[in-house]
């Protein structure tokens, strides 16, 4: 069984669309992640969600939101995608911010 | 805040030989540091954490890490480097339960046949 999934794994689109990430966690954790990691492999966090509590990177645009239904669910919301968000998108999940993290497969955007 | 500075953005070791990927960190209180692994076109997966306790840290594949105080230091070494060691490698710290782990930028090792 897969621990943390996302989809797509691939997702390729112009310039200005809305698009979403899904991720879903099946081990019980009570803390999400989005991260974005660039061409060099830098791994930026976006946000975490701890018990409904939401911390976001303050250098993240607000063309980015995330959206929980589920304490299983963190999914990645975007809006009018820009040339400079094409990366590699991982969701990770933890019990707490202490707790050893399971990151998910990656998504891959790239935006044309 | 904490903060984590790993020296060397690419480091290139022989088969068979010493591996060796430094990391620094910054904390006010005692931290939580940790060692992930990268493989290509994976996501990250935990090499080995210190929490507390023995400061001497075995992780998974044969590496160790031993976190010096004095030195504020928790550098990643294993005796002897495989072809499929090959991977990105990225130390991270907490320093509290209230907020989210902080990653260093990565070390690329590679491995020479």
């Amino acid at each position: 069984d897969t621990a943390v999934s996302q989809t797509p794994k691939y997702l390729v689109t112009q310039m200005g669309n809305d698009k979403s990430i899904k991720c879903e966690q099946n081990l019980g954790h009570d803390t999400m992640y989005w991260y974005k990691q660039d061409s060099k492999k830098f791994l930026k966090i976006m946000f975490s969600y701890n018990n409904k509590e939401l911390i976001i990177n303050e250098t993240v645009p607000n063309r980015f939101s995330p959206k929980s239904p589920d304490k299983a669910h963190l999914n990645l919301h975007i809006n009018s995608l820009e040339l400079g968000d094409s990366a590699v998108y991982f969701c990770a999940s933890s019990l707490g911010y202490t707790d050893t993290q399971y990151f998910g497969p990656g998504t891959r955007l790239t935006v044309l | 805040a904490q903060s984590v500075t790993q020296l060397g953005s690419h480091v290139s070791v022989s088969e068979g030989a010493l591996v060796l990927l430094r990391c620094n960190y910054s904390s006010s209180v005692p931290p939580y540091l940790f060692w992930y692994v990268q493989y290509p076109n994976q996501g990250l997966q935990l090499l080995l954490k210190y929490t507390t306790g023995a400061t001497l840290v075995k992780g998974i594949n044969g590496f160790e890490a031993e976190f010096k105080k004095s030195e504020t230091s928790f550098h990643l070494t294993k005796p002897s480097a495989h072809m499929s060691d090959a991977a990105e490698y990225f130390c991270a710290v907490s320093d509290s339960g209230n907020t989210p782990l902080v990653f260093g930028k990565g070390t690329r090792l590679s491995v020479i046949a």
